[in-house]
């Protein structure tokens, strides 16, 4: 168990419809992390926020977008969902701050979206 | 953009042979990661390494890096089955942001 917790764990719903993932972080873990796994796409990273703010965008689509609450916890929306949106979503969570030389990141148990 | 490659994609060995993976990066780092996942489950933290010659072990798994040739192994040593899953690096370039993943090897150890 890596301490990031995601939920739900399954979701299924229908092309155009929006949903909702959330995320909490490790204790202490500032950063948060959204990434995308398909089968035919790999993992692909979509967003990262830290402290509260975005700081990295990877491969998100405009439908799609995050925050990060003053709690720390997460939450990736999703929305005008297509077939192609089917996948699983993992949030990752890692410590990083001044003086941290690297970025170990710590993954929670994912989300699998369905969309029909 | 950073590219990383892994290889092979598919790796299917039998109980007690040994094997390297391995992932070739395509800028300037001396950070790089392993995570294992099992089919349908979640990315496990194998090994942080952190500077040109690094190696570290954990059971069977060995994993080094060369930031010179931009290179780094998992080398599996006498595999069991149990070790059978798909096994990721991962880059990142600064500290604190994005990783970039490789495409992983999909690991079948054969009784």
């Amino acid at each position: 168990d890596s301490g990031v917790t995601q939920t739900p764990k399954h979701l299924i719903t229908a092309t155009g419809q929006r949903v909702t993932l959330r995320c909490s972080p490790r204790s202490g873990d500032l950063s948060v992390y959204w990434y995308q796994q398909s089968l035919d796409q790999g993992l692909q990273f979509l967003i990262q926020y830290y402290n509260g703010e975005e700081r990295a965008k990877g491969n998100i689509l405009e439908r799609f977008s995050a925050q990060q609450f003053p709690d720390l916890h997460s939450e990736l929306n999703l929305s005008s969902l297509e077939l192609g949106d089917s996948a699983l979503y993992f949030c990752a969570s890692s410590v990083v701050g001044i003086g941290q030389t690297y970025n170990e990141q710590f993954f929670g148990p994912g989300t699998r979206l369905t969309v029909l | 953009e950073l590219k990383v490659e892994q290889n092979p994609l598919f790796l299917s060995m039998q109980e007690g042979k040994n094997y390297t993976i391995y992932c070739n990066y395509s800028t300037t780092s001396d950070r790089l990661y392993w995570y294992r996942q099992d089919p349908g489950k979640s990315l496990e933290s194998l090994f942080v390494l952190l500077s040109n010659g690094a190696v570290k072990q954990e059971g069977r798994l060995m994993a080094s890096l060369d930031t010179k040739a931009r290179l780094s192994t998992l080398h599996i040593t006498a595999a069991v089955h149990d070790l059978s899953a798909t096994y990721f690096c991962a880059v990142d370039i600064n500290t604190g942001n994005q990783f970039y993943f490789g495409t992983g090897t999909s690991l079948t150890v054969i009784p």
